[in-house]
């Protein structure tokens, strides 16, 4: 069955430095998320991106946020300058189509990033 | 606004009895799909089972099923025959308005023990 890959498994890294997370999701599929979810609490919506541009963020996703397909199979997201408050379990996600219509996404293993 | 509402956080059921999950939900939207992802111990997020909103008939994967009331806006999940390998968190997650944004609940913890 068809995956989402999501790499590294885990990440820590200092407060302030820059982190990419990676991921590939599945080939025919058209749009593509990541959400979080910090240790203990929801699953929280960060960011959507269909053709090539995001097409919803939340509140969460500031400027020290930023996504990127860079060549056609990648999908990553980058933090500029991460904050202890940063330190979350990271789901990247792809669907064949909007969720309205959807069957519902596939969800990568997930990055653990810890920032110390 | 829309949300999702996973009103128990813990539950805890014994090895191939049957467990009901409750989850309900607020839309004015008529035609939307509901999902309940499961989240064990690794915590990847691993899709269970939809619900397409414009169809009565409830949906059912394997041991899985839903109870699904529209008009109530109540979907809950129904696991039978509960195994060891149940034991996760279980999200119940509706899609906002728009394309990218599925709501989660908070998650229920349930514990199937031996």
């Amino acid at each position: 069955e068809p995956e989402v890959t999501q790499t590294p498994s885990h990440q820590v890294t200092q407060m302030g430095q820059e982190v990419i997370l990676r991921c590939v999701p599945i080939s025919n599929h058209l749009y593509f998320y990541w959400y979080r979810q910090i240790l203990g609490q929801k699953v929280e919506f960060l960011v959507s991106f269909y053709n090539n541009e995001i097409s919803e963020k939340s509140e969460i996703f500031d400027d020290q946020f930023s996504v990127e397909r860079p060549d056609g199979s990648n999908f990553t997201l980058k933090i500029r300058s991460t904050k202890l408050e940063d330190s979350a379990m990271y789901f990247c996600a792809s669907s064949e189509a909007g969720t309205e219509f959807s069957y519902g996404y596939t969800f990568g293993s997930g990055t653990r990033l810890t920032v110390v | 606004a829309q949300t999702v509402t996973q009103s128990q956080p813990e539950m805890s059921v014994q090895e191939a009895e049957t467990v009901t999950l409750s989850c309900t939900y607020d839309t004015s939207e008529n035609n939307y799909y509901l999902f309940w992802y499961k989240q064990p111990p690794s915590r990847q997020m691993i899709l269970v089972i939809r619900q397409e909103a414009y169809k009565q008939q409830n949906a059912t994967e394997n041991r899985f099923s839903v109870n699904f009331q529209k008009a109530a806006k109540s979907f809950s999940l129904k696991i039978s025959d509960s195994q060891l390998g149940d034991t996760a968190m279980y999200f119940c997650a509706f899609p906002s308005r728009g394309q990218g944004n599925l709501i989660f609940g908070k998650g229920t913890k349930l514990s199937v023990k031996p």
